[in-house]
């Protein structure tokens, strides 16, 4: 089975200061590991994803993100947050052998205080 | 995103009543998906379709139904909607097994 956690309902952090999200996972195989972000009343918008290769991932606003696999974790990171980075964060998995869809996290909610 | 559309985008009905909810997409992708978000528990698997003779049950399929009537549309039924399926629901739509999901904009769903 796969599973994915999201330690932290929210995260608060000062503009212009450093951002992460953590997320960390579990499946018995390689993963897929996916971050979407959603603004208020808005669908889930992708933001990068691991699938192989350089451990850093970058995508889309400037975020990151990098993948451990010794520590199971795909933690999102920003080195200079913005105001409009608040929203909801979500961390997803698949298990690249056995699973045939993702398994999204709980959620994090960001803001950024002006 | 535009490319994916969802209709109705609010709705309200009451216990009992049988509902669809319509999702359409010009991505041209073969997979669509439809996940219910709650507070606090994420994004929930409802159903999903890998083509148009494959559709798959989810996490939480009971009390749903689907149809995937073309490559484009994937419908969400609820036979006999219940207060507890009061939610936000999200159609998405994805080209292979890279799995980037593409998201349609929701239904926010009460149900009295």
């Amino acid at each position: 089975a796969q599973s994915v956690a999201q330690p932290e309902d929210q995260v608060n952090v000062a503009e212009g200061n450093p951002l992460t999200v953590k997320c960390t996972y579990s499946v018995s195989g390689n993963p897929y590991l996916f971050w979407y972000v959603q603004y208020p009343n808005r669908g889930l918008q992708f933001l990068l994803k691991y699938i192989t290769g350089d451990n850093l991932v970058k995508g889309s606003y400037g975020f990151e993100a990098e993948f451990n696999k010794s520590q199971t974790s795909f933690h999102l990171k920003k080195p200079s947050a913005l105001v409009s980075d608040s929203a909801l964060y979500f961390c997803a998995v698949r298990d690249m052998g056995s699973a045939r869809q993702l398994t999204f996290g709980s959620g994090t909610q960001l803001t950024v205080l002006p | 995103d535009a490319d994916v559309t969802q209709t109705p985008r609010n709705r309200i009905t009451k216990t009992g009543k049988r509902i669809m909810l319509e999702c359409s997409q010009t991505k041209g992708h073969d997979r669509m998906y439809w996940y219910r978000q709650d507070p606090g528990l994420g994004l929930q698997l409802i159903y999903y379709s890998f083509d148009v003779k494959d559709i798959n049950k989810g996490e939480i399929s009971d009390g749903y139904s689907v149809s995937r009537q073309a490559q484009a549309k994937f419908s969400l039924s609820l036979e006999s909607a219940i207060p507890n399926q009061t939610a936000l629901y999200f159609c998405a739509t994805s080209e292979n097994r890279a799995d980037t999901q593409y998201f349609g904009p929701g239904t926010r769903l009460t149900v009295l």
